[in-house]
């Protein structure tokens, strides 16, 4: 079993629709969880960060961690063209300094 | 601030010659960390360092891969000899630790190398 598992996509959603990303990790006392932005060609580039269980908003993005069934997701409301990216999920590792393990990527790709 | 900085962004080079891969990582940062990205691995974290020292190389795919980091401010990753099975981007990226809990990670460029 992978540490950071995520669908590798493409998920293409309509623009103006809801896109949701999910990733599950397998290591039960990690604590961080981060979603990247990668766009082709680009380095990847932090959306948002995650520590304590719920939802936590910013803009038009929401990320969801459920610590006892280990899943973080990112939800993007009103997706735009320019959110076709591939999304990375990041979990640290066994509270290891700043270590962090990447899950594969989501391609996610928003039609006008 | 001008964000990690790699040196250079393109590298061709030809099976057996000698890459030196170069970063500066953001100023004040304690953390630095090597990865290597290819469409079949992904994100592969090579090695890291804390203060200057490198903490965990288990990436590292072989004894031809080196990294060092002589100060705060600059690091280096060599390949000697290159094979082109190493051709892929190369990223440098760097972080600060506050309060124990593990912090963003921001990431430079990328060097694309490409061994032929």
């Amino acid at each position: 079993q992978k540490e950071v598992e995520q669908n590798s996509g493409p998920l293409s959603v309509p623009e103006g629709a809801i896109a949701s990303l999910n990733c599950t990790y397998s290591d039960r006392v990690s604590q961080s969880f981060f979603w990247y932005r990668q766009y082709s060609g680009k380095s990847p580039e932090l959306i948002m960060s995650i520590y304590s269980n719920g939802d936590k908003e910013d803009g038009r993005f929401t990320a969801q961690l459920n610590k006892a069934s280990q899943y973080v997701s990112l939800l993007i409301r009103d997706s735009q063209p320019s959110d076709s990216a591939t999304y990375l999920c990041a979990v640290n590792r066994n509270n290891a300094g700043n270590m962090l393990t990447f899950g594969g990527g989501t391609r996610l790709m928003v039609k006008p | 601030d001008a964000g990690v900085i790699q040196s250079p962004r393109h590298e061709v080079t030809e099976m057996g010659q000698e890459v030196t891969l170069r970063c500066k990582p953001i100023s004040g940062h304690d953390y630095l960390f090597w990865y290597r990205q290819t469409m079949m691995r992904g994100l592969e974290l090579l090695i890291y360092f804390n203060n200057n020292v490198p903490i965990d190389d288990s990436g590292m795919p072989e004894d031809r891969f080196s990294a060092k980091m002589p100060n705060a401010s600059f690091s280096t990753l060599k390949i000697q000899p290159s094979e082109p099975r190493d051709s892929a981007v190369y990223f440098c990226a760097s972080s600060l630790w506050t309060s124990g809990i593990t912090d963003t990670q921001y990431f430079g460029p990328g060097t694309r190398l490409t061994v032929l």
